[in-house]
């Protein structure tokens, strides 16, 4: 069974500095990986997604690294700002598993000014 | 593009009564769409897995009964919850893929349920 896991569960930090949240997975055979960005009453906001081919995906500030071998993935996001604040959801989707996504707990992040 | 909508945005019931929630794909054809339950404080857990004229598949310990699920055209899929409790008090979210085999989901902006 697939578990997906991210530390910290909660960060908070001072406005300019670069986040690094972390995802783990237990089951390698995955076809992608997504982050997710989640407001408070929200839906989801896709970030990124990266193909099990692919070993990383950038978008503006946000980059996200794959090393599936050793099933992690990290979501660096530089310069954070104030607006960044919310909660960051990693996603994976196995392999043979008609499309399901299994997500991580979150990381839930404060970016004071 | 690639926008999902769910109606209503939240409701409020009266135990035993049922509730439909709409998901709709309003710039593509979602040959899949996912529903998942959100607890406060916790992740998403997914519901169901619903394909355009077939019945849906059901998690395990979720009550197929209780939570029915119809995908009748390519933009549509609504979840009834029926008889609610206050147990069943939560946050659904749906998406919807437009790949059998499950291209990137694209998610609705959920909608908050709470039963008195």
């Amino acid at each position: 069974k697939q578990e997906v896991t991210q530390i910290p569960a909660a960060l908070s930090v001072p406005e300019g500095e670069n986040l690094v949240l972390n995802c783990s997975f237990t089951d390698s055979a995955i076809y992608n990986l997504q982050w997710f960005r989640q407001d408070p009453g929200k839906g989801l906001t896709s970030l990124l997604l990266i193909q099990s081919s692919q070993r990383e995906q950038t978008s503006g500030r946000l980059n996200a690294s794959l090393d599936k071998s050793s099933g992690r993935s990290t979501l660096y996001i530089a310069a954070s700002q104030p607006g960044d604040s919310a909660t960051y959801l990693c996603a994976v989707r196995r392999v043979g598993s008609w499309g399901k996504l299994q997500f991580g707990a979150g990381t839930q992040v404060v970016v004071t000014p | 593009g690639a926008v999902v909508s769910q109606h209503p945005s939240w409701v409020i019931c009266k135990s035993g009564t049922s509730v439909k929630i709409e998901c709709r794909s309003l710039d593509f054809q979602a040959t899949t769409m996912f529903w998942y339950r959100q607890f406060p404080k916790q992740s998403l857990m997914l519901m169901a897995t619903s394909n355009e004229g077939s019945k849906a598949t059901y998690e395990q310990g979720v009550e197929k009964d209780k939570f029915l699920i119809n995908h009748a055209s390519l933009t549509l899929s609504t979840l009834t919850v029926t008889s609610a409790h206050p147990e069943d008090s939560s946050f659904y979210i749906c998406s919807a893929s437009t790949g059998t085999g499950g291209n990137e989901q694209f998610f609705g902006p959920g909608t908050r349920l709470t039963v008195l």
